[in-house]
């Protein structure tokens, strides 16, 4: 049983550079959540896919964000024009509401810890 | 605005006692809640949930109590064990099934002592 998984697990880039990140969730979750958590803090919701559709995108961080899921399974998330404030860990969660299964419980993987120098 | 607080930033609780962590909300249309399991240099674990419509729910030895006249959660560990020691994130959501993604507290560090 494979849980979420996420690629890189850390990346250094340096401020102004683009970067992307990968992740694959469990292979029959329909949804998919990215976060992002900060030191001392909880994780903070970004975007969600049900399938390949982005259904919520209002509360990524700003334009320089941008996630995809092009064919429904696994999905990206791309940082463009890097800043010393978007050093975080970058999680992925995804979730199955399936007939008898709760439809809330989110399972997350080990997440990206990105350092922008 | 934090809608979802732990006031309670770290708990040291002796190993075999009970561990009791709080959790306050302030958004009413929050129905479903959540507390998760975190250590180190790993993505947070689901523990144990619970609807609005219930104020108590039991797996193990993990209980989470609901009070929403008081916007209140409580998660008990009985008995409290070494492994237990981590940080737990309550979480809330306020849609059916999790559409705003869910909410955090800051997290309250449990340190079980031998």
């Amino acid at each position: 049983d494979t849980g979420v998984s996420q690629d890189p697990r850390h990346k250094i880039t340096k401020r102004g550079q683009n970067v992307t990140f990968r992740c694959d969730p469990i292979s029959e979750h329909n949804r998919l959540y990215w976060y992002r958590q900060t030191l001392g803090q909880g994780p903070e919701f970004l975007t969600y896919f049900q399938n390949e559709a982005q259904l919520e995108k209002s509360r990524l961080l700003s334009d320089r964000f941008s996630a995809e899921r092009p064919k429904g399974s696994f999905s990206t998330l791309e940082i463009q024009r890097t800043e010393q404030g978007d050093s975080a860990m970058y999680l992925c969660a995804s979730s199955w509401p399936g007939q008898g299964a709760a439809v809330y419980e989110q399972y997350f993987g080990p997440g990206t810890r990105l350092t922008v120098t | 605005d934090q809608q979802v607080k732990q006031n309670s930033p770290s708990l040291s609780v002796q190993e075999g006692r009970i561990s009791i962590l709080n959790c306050d909300y302030t958004n009413s249309m929050f129905d479903y809640f959540l507390w998760y399991k975190k250590y180190p240099a790993e993505g947070p674990t689901f523990l144990i949930s619970i609807s609005s419509i219930k104020d108590k729910n039991e797996d193990g030895r993990f209980t989470v109590f609901l009070n929403k006249s008081a916007k209140h959660l409580s998660l008990h560990i009985v008995p409290s064990q070494p492994g237990d020691s981590a940080v737990y994130f309550c979480a809330a959501s306020a849609t059916g099934g999790g559409a705003d993604g869910l909410t955090f507290g800051k997290g309250t560090h449990l340190i079980i002592q031998p």
